[in-house]
């Protein structure tokens, strides 16, 4: 089945850097993988979603990359705010039938002012 | 905007006894998800259900647990005898074109 890694586990940085967290795939089937932003106590808020017919996708700060071929994806933070601080959680799947996804392990982003 | 609710917000319980966890996903949904998060740890799928019947379950999902939809509103997720290390969060999901869209959660404690 799919699995996927994360990285870094914690990110720390100051307000207006930018943020980058990775994620690798195992199943070269996967062709869905979603970003979710989890604020203490909440449940995980879709922020931000690729498919693996492009390469990558903007929506304001938030950027999202995919390498199919290494069968990695990246999410990209640029001018960071306090308010960017949370965990965020990368996952995959075959979005056939609408399966299930399949978390990565989550990465703390503490912005700093 | 249109939202996943979920109640209890939480829930404590003896081990050994029934709980059910409530959703009303959106509404215009017709795909259901319930996942869970151990503390500290990653979200994990425990069942997806479609059309009145499971699509797919995990390990997790053993006899113990069961999910209804019995009004075409409600989704439920059912603990038969809860054990400590049903101890999460479970998360209720709903989606329709493939995103799918979590609602706050709900906090099992089996003491």
């Amino acid at each position: 089945g799919e699995n996927v890694e994360q990285h870094p586990s914690t990110l720390s940085v100051q307000e207006g850097d930018s943020a980058v967290i990775k994620c690798t795939y195992s199943d070269s089937a996967s062709n869905y993988f979603p970003w979710y932003k989890q604020e203490l106590g909440k449940g995980p808020q879709l922020i931000i979603d690729i498919r693996s017919n492009v390469g990558e996708k903007k929506d304001q700060r938030i950027a999202v990359t995919l390498n199919k071929t290494a069968k990695h994806f990246s999410l990209h933070i640029t001018e960071t705010q306090p308010e960017d601080s949370a965990v965020y959680f990368c996952a995959a799947t075959l979005n056939t039938g609408f399966q299930k996804l399949v978390f990565g392990t989550g990465t703390r982003l503490l912005v700093s002012p | 905007e249109p939202e996943v609710t979920q109640t209890p917000s939480h829930q404590v319980t003896q081990m050994g006894q029934e709980v059910i966890l409530r959703c009303v996903p959106i509404s215009n949904h017709l795909y259901f998800y319930w996942y869970r998060q151990i503390l500290g740890q990653k979200v994990e799928f425990l069942v997806s259900f479609y059309n009145n019947e499971i699509s797919e379950k995990s390990e997790i999902f053993d006899d113990q647990f069961s999910v209804e939809r019995p009004d075409g509103s409600n989704f439920t997720l059912k603990i038969r005898s809860t054990k400590l290390e049903d101890s999460a969060m479970y998360f209720c999901a709903s989606s329709e074109a493939g995103e799918q869209f979590f609602g706050p959660g709900t906090r099992l404690t089996v003491l």
